[in-house]
């Protein structure tokens, strides 16, 4: 079966600092991997994904992730923090139906002056 | 394009009362997902839909609830009856096709269960 673990529920950062998300996967089949950002009241937003090919993956608002298959890892990175960054963010996998995806619990991003 | 439209926004009923959650789909999207998102169970697909036939349903919690998609523009999740535990933002979601992967999310709808 599939899973996701995204390690920190809360991660607290300054304004112009590394951004690190930690997610790893667990999955029976080829992986498909996926980065959401959901802003406050509002709908799942996706940043990233990695189907094949290239391991480092680049996405919008200036983010990127890289594909780790020998430590099954799928990291999210942004290297200068800004403040509208704050945000709920989700890592999922492919589930074991082809379009079902299986979401993390969430990363709350939150990001100081 | 309009994006994935889901109504009401807001919903608060009392407990035994019939919910119905609305979605709109990205028009020429052939998939459709309908998600749950409390604090406890976190994100949670409860059924989706290919070219309006449902393909999984074993997210659907229990026989209260039930989702319909009658055809390609429009779909329905129903609570009959609702309870206080059935609160949670319910979210909406479509795609493209199997190859796309990427889903779109609507809005969400906030439900309260009195």
């Amino acid at each position: 079966a599939q899973s996701v673990t995204q390690l920190g529920s809360h991660v607290s950062v300054s304004e112009g600092a590394l951004v690190l998300l930690r997610c790893n996967y667990s999955s029976s089949v080829p992986p498909y991997l996926f980065w959401y950002v959901q802003y406050p009241n509002q709908g799942l937003q996706l940043l990233l994904k990695y189907t094949t090919g290239a391991t480092l993956v680049k996405g919008i608002n200036g983010f990127e992730a890289e594909f780790k298959k020998s430590e099954t890892s799928f990291h999210l990175t942004k290297p200068s923090a800004h403040m509208s960054d704050a945000a709920e963010y989700f890592c999922a996998v492919r589930g074991t139906g082809f379009q079902k995806l299986v979401f993390g619990t969430g990363t709350r991003l939150l990001v100081s002056p | 394009d309009a994006g994935v439209i889901q109504s009401p926004r807001h919903e608060v009923t009392e407990m035994g009362q019939e919910v119905t959650l609305r979605c709109k789909p990205i028009s020429g999207h052939d998939y459709l997902f309908w998600y749950r998102q409390t604090m406890m169970r976190g994100l949670e697909l409860l059924i989706y839909f290919n070219n309006n036939v449902p393909i999984d349903d074993s997210g659907m919690p229990e026989d209260r609830f039930s989702a319909k998609m009658p055809n390609a523009s429009f779909s329905t999740l129903k609570i009959q009856p609702s309870e206080p535990r059935d609160s949670a933002v319910y979210f909406c979601a479509s795609s493209l096709s199997p190859f796309q992967e990427t889903q779109y999310f609507g809005p969400g709808t906030r439900l309260l269960v009195l």
